[in-house]
């Protein structure tokens, strides 16, 4: 079982549209959680942080449930600009080091 | 502000072959890390430094693959010799201190290697 598990998608959908992704990850030691963007060829950056109460910036949502180890990202109004990869990351600290585990990311391509 | 640099940004090299990535952090940025994405896989951590110092190295595949950040600066990953699965897009990221609270990690635009 992959420690960060995501739809792969695509998921294509018309602009205005709300689309969510899901995922879940396996360790439940694990201790910050974030939503990166990846545009084709590019690197991936940061979206959002997600926390456990919950957290909005704009057109985003993100929801963590620690209880069922299961992440969200809610997208509202969906624009053309949105089409990217999204990346489901978990962070694990021991000590002073540090790990991202990403998931394989959902492919989101709005249309008009 | 720069962002975290890496060098070169394409690299085709032979089997058997020695390839040297770079990867210049944000100034600052004390925590250096190393991923890799294989065709069709996940992006997949390889190492972390504090500073000077590795603090992970668990991603690593193998003893070909060798990661030094002298003086705490930029980095270095060297493959010796390359193979085939060698082959992805290995990205470079930077992020402050935990006393900084929540990080975010900066990535790198990756460089794309192809091992034939």
């Amino acid at each position: 079982r992959k420690e960060v598990e995501q739809d792969p998608g695509p998921f294509n959908v018309p602009e205005g549209a709300t689309v969510a992704f899901n995922c879940t990850y396996s360790n439940s030691a694990s201790q910050s959680f974030f939503w990166y963007r990846q545009d084709c060829r590019k690197e991936p950056k940061l979206l959002m942080s997600v926390y456990s109460s919950g957290n909005e910036d704009g057109r985003f949502t993100a929801q963590l449930n620690r209880a069922s180890q299961y992440i969200s990202l809610l997208i509202r109004d969906s624009k053309l600009s949105d089409s990217a990869t999204y990346l489901c990351v978990v962070n694990m600290e021991h000590g002073t080091a540090s790990k991202l585990t990403f998931g394989t990311g959902t492919r989101l391509q709005v249309t008009l | 502000e720069a962002g975290v640099t890496q060098f070169p940004s394409h690299s085709v090299i032979e089997k058997g072959q020695t390839v040297t990535l770079r990867c210049d952090p944000i100034s600052g940025h004390d925590n250096l890390y190393w991923y890799r994405r294989v065709m069709g896989k996940e992006i997949k951590f390889l190492l972390h430094f504090v500073k000077e110092s590795k603090q992970d190295e668990s991603g690593m595949p193998n003893n070909r693959f060798l990661a030094e950040r002298t003086g705490g600066t930029y980095s270095t990953l060297k493959v010796q010799p390359a193979e085939l699965e060698d082959s992805g897009v290995y990205f470079c990221a930077s992020s402050q201190s935990w006393t900084t609270g929540v990080t975010e990690a900066f990535f790198g635009q990756g460089t794309r290697l192809t091992v034939v």
